[in-house]
């Protein structure tokens, strides 16, 4: 049973454009979400993280937002970079659990 | 500084054998976690250590499947009588205390032919 859905498995976008990568969860128990970028033969480098108590969180290029009643979050990069190309992991943990549930991925080409 | 270190980076053997997965995780880092990353998956949980503690094995899919830590820091994973499903990307973890981000090494192609 899948926890945390990533139902585009790709997304191309052009340079200097918007990236937006959604996630979906179905456990309510989540309270903590992160977001990892993977390179081939790479293992996935974490990106940015939210807690439950927030709606937004932002770093340099990167956004996330979370909104809790629809069970949804969402990565944005702004603008987008040909270095950004790569596969984009969102996964989520419940408060006082340590292990992560992973979604399948999307995997973003940012075209020249 | 040095990352998640994982050995070997690539791993082919023939069904039916045994293999052996290995991990450093970064130094001072108490907790330790297996994942693996089958064809266009997620990252599935395996088995967590942290400290001196029981280690939670509710993710290992088999009882082929084990793993140990030994002496808080490297841990190695092992799978006995190879299948063929047992193909994938064996990725390990590291945190400060079972705390958020946990830090990837780069994995371990295993391949059963």
């Amino acid at each position: 049973d899948q926890q945390v859905k990533q139902n585009s498995p790709s997304l191309s976008v052009q340079e200097g454009r918007i990236s937006i990568l959604n996630c979906d969860y179905t456990n309510s128990m989540f309270d903590y979400f992160l977001w990892y970028k993977k390179y081939p033969a790479e293992g996935p480098t974490f990106l940015i993280s939210i807690s439950s108590i927030k709606d937004k969180n932002e770093d340099g290029r990167f956004t996330v937002f979370l909104n809790k009643s629809a069970k949804h979050l969402s990565l944005h990069i702004v603008p987008s970079q040909p270095g950004d190309s790569a596969v984009y992991f969102c996964a989520a943990s419940a408060h006082g659990d340590y292990k992560l549930s992973f979604g399948a991925g999307t995997t973003v080409t940012v075209r020249a | 500084g040095a990352g998640v270190s994982q050995s070997p980076s690539n791993k082919v053997t023939e069904k039916g054998k045994d293999v052996e997965l290995r991990c450093d995780p970064i130094s001072g880092h108490t907790a330790l976690y297996w994942y693996r990353q089958s064809l266009g998956q997620g990252l599935e949980f395996l088995i967590y250590f942290q400290g001196n503690s029981a280690p939670d094995k509710s993710g290992l899919p088999s009882d082929r499947f084990s793993a140990e830590r030994t002496g808080g820091s490297v841990s190695t994973l092992t799978i006995q009588r190879t299948q063929q499903e047992d193909s994938a990307v064996y990725l390990c973890a590291s945190s400060w205390d079972g705390s958020q981000p946990q830090h990837f090494g780069d994995g371990t192609r295993l391949s059963i032919l």
